[in-house]
């Protein structure tokens, strides 16, 4: 099955500073990579994702980078704010089974 | 409602008992999800469905897990006999198809097994 990793498992940044999250893949095959957001006792949230035929999109202050040769995609977040303080989760999905997660990064920004 | 919902939201119960965790999918949406979180800890995948079908039970734990689903809606979780290792929230997620959709997950079944 899929194989996830996902680094840093936490970081901590100031207001203002940007973010990076990676993670990296084991089946080639995988065709779409979602990242989603989980505040503290909450339920997890997509923020973006991306399919295998781009390699890079944004949205206002959160991109994600896709580099299938490599077989490995990073977020973004630039200008960050207290708000962006969570648990962000990437994925990988094969079609036709199931997604697969990485272990999660903690972000801490401080003001 | 137009989300995910999952019952109980919270379920304490002794060890060695039996557990059920029911998962209402959103309406149309083939694909289905269960992956258990310990606290602080990443999402550990269970199981998946397409439609009442489980392509991928790879994540089960032990023997003492199972799921089923009903056509395209309602699915059960059960944990047999449980321990405290048990613990956990349990997540459920839904998807439409065809897949490489966004997967929308319900609040969790936090269970605490004593």
């Amino acid at each position: 099955g899929e194989n996830v990793e996902q680094h840093p498992s936490t970081l901590s940044v100031q207001e203002g500073d940007s973010a990076v999250i990676k993670c990296t893949y084991s089946d080639s095959a995988s065709n779409y990579f979602p990242w989603y957001k989980q505040e503290l006792g909450k339920r997890p949230q997509l923020i973006i994702d991306i399919r295998s035929n781009v390699g890079e999109k944004k949205d206002q202050r959160i991109a994600v980078t896709l580099n299938k040769t490599a077989k490995h995609f990073s977020l973004h977040i630039t200008e960050t704010q207290p708000e962006d303080s969570a648990v962000y989760f990437c994925a990988a999905e094969n079609s036709g089974y199931a997604l697969n997660f990485g272990k999660g990064t903690s972000l801490l920004v401080t003001p | 409602g137009a989300g995910v919902s999952q019952s109980p939201s919270n379920k304490v119960t002794e060890k060695g008992k039996d557990v059920e965790l029911r998962c209402d999918p959103i309406s149309g949406h083939t694909a289905l999800y269960w992956y258990r979180q310990r606290l602080g800890q990443g999402l550990e995948f269970l199981i998946y469905f397409q439609g009442n079908s489980a392509p991928d039970k790879s994540g089960l734990p032990s023997d003492r897990f199972s799921a089923e689903r009903t056509g395209e809606s309602v699915s059960t979780l059960t944990i047999q006999r449980t321990q405290q290792e048990d613990s956990a929230v349990y997540l459920c997620a839904s998807s439409l198809v065809p897949l490489n959709t966004e997967a929308f997950f319900g609040q969790g079944t936090r269970l605490t097994v004593v």
